[in-house]
Formats: C-alpha cells, structure tokens, sequence
C-alpha cells in the first residue's frame, strides 16, 4: 500500500491564483482529513469527510473548499489564493472513525 | 475554542536517558488523544493513543499518562535514542470528530 498520496510537493501561487491540491488513499478509509501548519505551530483542521458524498467544515475553512467524490480521493480546492494561506497542507485518513490518523507527506504552499 | 498547549516547546536528552514531554488540554469533554512524531519534513506519524476512561497505557519504549483531574497529558519515552529526535504533539478528539493539535514540542537527541 501507498498510504496516503499528496500532489504536488511544492507550489508557488500568486495572489488571487486557484488549484487544487490532490489526496488520495489506498487503506479503503472511511474518514479523511485536510490541516494546515504554518510555521512553528499544531495543525488546524480545515474541513474533513466521513465519507464519500460527505463533507464538513473544521476550525479553518473559509477560502477553501473540498469534494469526495469516492472513498479514496479527497481534494482541496483554494479559490482566489492569499498570502494567509501560505502553509504547509496535509492529508490524513482514518479507517471507520476519527481515531488514528494516516498523514500524507504534505504540500508546501507559497502564495506571493 | 480548544486549547492545546505544551509545557515546554523544546527538551534536549542525553541518548539513553528517559524523557518526558508534558501536554495540557483545556475541554474536559474531550474522550480521546493521540500523540504524534513528526520529523523534519515529513507528516505527523502516531504514536499512541489514549481513551478518556483510561490513566494509562504503554506502547514500545513508550507510555502515555493521562491527568483528568488536571487535564494533563504526558508522553514518557523510555532509552531516548537518536531516532526519536523530532517534533512531537498531542492531539485531543472533542465530542465531534474534529481533533485539536498542540504547537509541540521539539525533542533533542544528544549522543
């Protein structure tokens, strides 16, 4: 198994750019997750999923939004890109509750 | 909101020696907690865990002790090795499924 899959590794945006940062899973997990840690700090939960068709906000969501369309992917999608979202993004899933979590290697975000 | 906090944001020990990372939580309604390794660049990786209905647990060369009382949390790793030279955080599961990060606390290994 894979685990869990994060593209790209590194971005640079610029102000008011979108994308799409790509998660995927190969566990079969019923639950994933999308935080940030900027620097120095814990990670935030920005929005989580127990399951495909189903999604829902965490501590940190404005000025992102996400999709699970099936069990494996679950990707996040920054609209109008700001220098307040210049972190360090990670993926994790867990297998039939928030228990423990699976993180991906993460995606370092600049946005100038 | 949650509060996670960490005693101290940086430990150095001696390799062989035992070490204690300290953790406070503030939501007395949280039932579960995990402690986290993350090292240099890389995704946090579990630990251990712990149930709200337990004060202790051990894992390999390492336990976790929970404080109810105090709302305390410790991660006490036996025979430090150079490997387990990281940052590492507490996270605690309040009643939804949302878990609440501490800033951690960065381990140093000294051979």
């Amino acid at each position: 198994n894979a685990g869990v899959t994060q593209t790209p590794k590194f971005r640079i945006l610029k102000i008011g750019q979108s994308m799409t940062l790509q998660c995927t899973q190969d566990m079969n997990h019923n639950y994933m997750y999308w935080y940030r840690q900027d620097p120095g700090m814990g990670l935030k939960l920005i929005y989580y999923s127990v399951g495909a068709g189903i999604t829902d906000k965490g501590e940190v969501p404005n000025g992102y939004n996400v999709s699970r369309s099936t069990t494996e992917d679950f990707p996040l999608r920054l609209e109008l890109a700001a220098p307040s979202q210049t972190s360090v993004y990670f993926c994790a899933s867990s297998y039939q509750g928030p228990y423990e979590q699976y993180f991906g290697p993460g995606t370092r975000l600049t946005v100038t | 909101g949650e509060s996670v906090g960490l005693h101290l944001p940086t430990l150095s020990v001696q390799e062989g020696d035992n070490s204690i990372i300290n953790c406070a939580y503030s939501n007395s309604a949280s039932d579960y907690f995990i402690w986290y390794k993350q090292e240099s660049g890389k995704g946090p990786q579990f630990i251990i865990d712990i149930r709200s209905n337990m004060d202790k647990r051990q894992g390999q060369r390492v336990t976790v002790l929970l404080n109810k009382t105090v709302k305390h949390l410790s991660l006490q790793i036996a025979a430090t090795q150079p490997g387990d030279s990281a940052v590492y955080f507490c996270a605690e599961r309040n009643t939804g499924n949302q878990f609440y990060f501490g800033t951690g606390t960065s381990l140093t290994v000294i051979p």
